[in-house]
């Protein structure tokens, strides 16, 4: 158990739908960072959060939007949704913004 | 343009004997390497990293060396047991602290 959590962990929807993915990251981590694992490939990069505030943009869509709350928590916002964006999602968080990376069990989301 | 490439999906090995998984990359700016383990319907798990200052790096079973010259990092699993049997996956920072992943490669250890 690698003390990040992640809810739900499935989420089936439909086109055009808009879901939120849900983060705690490992109790006194900092930074927060979102992945996303589509079928047949690696874990991609789509945004870091540090302390709140914005650290850096992977290859995000304008779809999507994120957000760390004062409490650490992060949210993944994904709107007007595609079968395409059926996929793993995870998040990950480390205690200074570097370094190891410890992961969530994921999200799996199905659009439909 | 994939800047960490691991080219063998997937690796069979004999328990007992030596596991090695190669990973390659193509940005000169990586200076700190991991590798992950993951289970179907699990997050990836942290198992060993290496900075760019160092060419070996040891944890128990697990030894990651790295030749920067090459551009080439492996990983070696000694002894390999039932256990070890998962999608590795290598990744790279260049300083900003996001991690750059290998499409993984799965390995098999036989009893």
């Amino acid at each position: 158990d690698s003390g990040v959590t992640q809810t739900p962990k499935h989420l089936i929807t439909a086109t055009g739908q808009r879901v939120t993915l849900r983060c705690s990251p490992r109790s006194g981590d900092l930074s927060v960072y979102w992945y996303q694992q589509s079928l047949d490939q690696g874990l991609q990069f789509l945004i870091q959060y540090y302390n709140g505030e914005e650290r850096a943009k992977g290859n995000i869509l304008e779809r999507f939007s994120a957000q760390q709350f004062p409490d650490l928590h992060s949210e993944l916002n994904l709107s007007s949704l595609e079968l395409g964006d059926s996929a793993l999602y995870f998040c990950a968080s480390s205690a200074t913004g570097a370094g190891e990376q410890y992961f969530g069990p994921g999200t799996r989301l199905t659009v439909t | 343009d994939q800047q960490v490439k691991q080219n063998s999906p997937s690796l069979s090995v004999q328990e007992g004997r030596i596991s090695i998984l190669n990973c390659g990359y193509t940005n000169s700016m990586f200076d700190y390497f991991l590798w992950y383990k993951k289970y179907p319907a699990e997050g990836p798990t942290f198992l060993i990293s290496i900075s760019s200052i160092k060419d070996k790096n040891e944890d128990g079973r697990f030894t990651v060396f790295l030749n920067k010259s090459a551009k080439h990092l492996s990983l070696h699993i000694v002894p390999s047991q039932p256990g070890d049997s998962a999608v590795y996956f290598c990744a790279a920072s260049a300083g900003s602290y996001q991690l750059t992943f290998g499409k993984g490669t799965k390995l098999s250890v036989i009893p």
